[in-house]
């Protein structure tokens, strides 16, 4: 059973506005989450990280929100670019048992130019 | 720095065939893992070594064994390919802390 969801399979959005990707998890003992950027043909890339000890964590133009009541994340990437179209996925994992990373399915952004 | 390379970038083998996908990294990481990503599956964990010297199961390990060679490599080896593991392998490897994975270009590995 999947335990972590990204129920949008892809999103388009105008260049200069705001991309907002939705993750969805089920199991509350998750207490460190990823997202990671993938184009075609490559690995995964590394974005951005949050800890369940915050709700909001920044870098640059990407900004990744926790909600923990609601067992859900997301990601926002203002304003959005050209090169950030690409396939997301976020990532969860339990920080005292290893490192056993669970993923999403992804979701694949196209910005218009 | 080459970060995470893995070998071949491509392979077709017969059912019944093995094979062992290699996988280094040069950032001194103790961690290492190995993942398959299917259409509308997301990557999922085969297995992983948290340190040079041990390696565990992941979500999806059966069909495989793997071998932390030393702290720089890591493989799988599919003993006898079946048409089920079709499909994009990648390989990874972090620290402890902080756990953000650095990953490979991946393998595509198709079986007939």
């Amino acid at each position: 059973d999947q335990q972590v969801k990204q129920n949008s399979p892809s999103l388009s959005v105008q260049e200069g506005r705001i991309s907002i990707l939705n993750c969805d998890y089920t199991n509350s003992m998750f207490d460190y989450f990823l997202w990671y950027k993938k184009y075609p043909a490559e690995g995964p890339t590394f974005l951005i990280s949050i800890s369940s000890i915050k709700d909001k964590n920044e870098d640059g133009r990407f900004t990744v929100f926790l909600n923990k009541s609601a067992k859900h994340l997301s990601l926002h990437i203002v304003p959005s670019q050209p090169g950030d179209s690409a396939v997301y996925f976020c990532a969860a994992s339990f920080t005292n048992t290893g490192n056993q990373f669970y993923f999403g399915t992804g979701t694949s952004l196209t910005v218009i130019p | 720095n080459a970060g995470v390379t893995q070998t071949p970038k491509f392979q077709v083998l017969k059912t019944g065939q093995s094979m062992t996908l290699q996988c280094a990294q040069d950032m001194n990481h103790n961690s290492m893992y190995w993942y398959r990503q299917d259409p509308g599956m997301g990557l999922r964990l085969i297995y992983y070594s948290a340190s040079e010297g041990t390696t565990d199961k992941g979500e999806v390990p059966n069909g495989y064994n793997v071998s932390r060679l030393n702290k720089r490599e890591f493989s799988l080896r599919l003993e006898s390919a079946a048409p089920s593991q079709t499909s994009v392998f990648f390989c990874a490897s972090s620290e402890l802390n902080p756990y953000e994975q650095y990953f490979g270009p991946g393998t595509r590995l198709t079986v007939t």
